[in-house]
């Protein structure tokens, strides 16, 4: 089976642009999560997205939106960029209960965004 | 809320030596519990997780993890380091009740050096 895949892997960004991250989980996985790595914050949830529904959000401004579509892919935007939204992107897809692996969260290779 | 502390930034081991990182929670009720392995400019890969049943899990590449309930931790072991071990580290948590979702929250990552 294909890996989570992201693009683009490498953008960069003016502040006040807004950006959009895709991704494509793997093939059967119905939910994808989004998480946020920098340096000074480490890994911080930012949303998760079931059949096409908003499960759990985490704390960040309204800024941050995503959305999932009917194949389970799914986008997240970042609108009126900040210094302080460069970071890697990282998505993750997720089998449903009623399989060998449940719970596992499969990680994309990210999306690398730099806000100049 | 739930919240996941690696006390050590850096683990140094040599190559052949014992390795162990180590991993603390705080979760309401039952927590699965997750280790993944980050090599450099790459997503995040799945080691081994904890969801219920023996407490010894047994993961990828030769690691294990051992969860201990009253003193709630999960460190992560290895009997026999390699040089190709060096990575940052990350343990997860998230709480059984969570109504379905994956939420996952990360600790701040261990930096695992095995040299020579």
């Amino acid at each position: 089976k294909a890996g989570v895949t992201q693009t683009p892997r490498y953008l960069i960004k003016t502040r006040g642009q807004q950006v959009t991250l895709s991704c494509s989980p793997i093939s059967g996985h119905r939910s994808v999560s989004w998480y946020q790595q920098t340096p000074g914050q480490g890994l911080q949830f930012l949303f998760e997205y079931f059949s096409e529904t908003q499960r759990n959000k985490g704390n960040f401004p309204g800024r941050f939106s995503g959305r999932q579509f009917s194949n389970s892919r799914s986008e997240m935007n970042v609108s009126t960029l900040e210094l302080g939204d460069s970071a890697l992107y990282l998505c993750a897809s997720s089998p449903t209960l009623r399989t060998a692996s449940p719970y596992e969260q499969y990680f994309g290779p990210g999306t690398r965004l730099t806000v100049t | 809320a739930q919240s996941v502390a690696q006390p050590e930034d850096q683990v140094n081991v040599a190559e052949g030596n014992p390795l162990t990182v180590k991993c603390t929670y705080s979760v309401s009720g039952n927590p699965y519990l997750f280790w993944y392995v980050q090599y450099p400019n790459r997503g995040l890969q799945f080691l081994l997780k904890y969801i219920t049943g023996d407490n010894l899990v047994k993961g990828s590449y030769g690691f294990e993890a051992e969860f201990n309930k009253s003193q709630t931790s999960f460190h992560l072991k290895k009997p026999s380091a390699l040089v190709s071990d060096s990575a940052l580290y990350f343990c997860a948590v998230r709480g059984a009740l969570t109504g379905g979702g994956n939420k996952l929250t990360f600790g701040t990552g261990t930096q695992l050096k095995v040299e020579l």
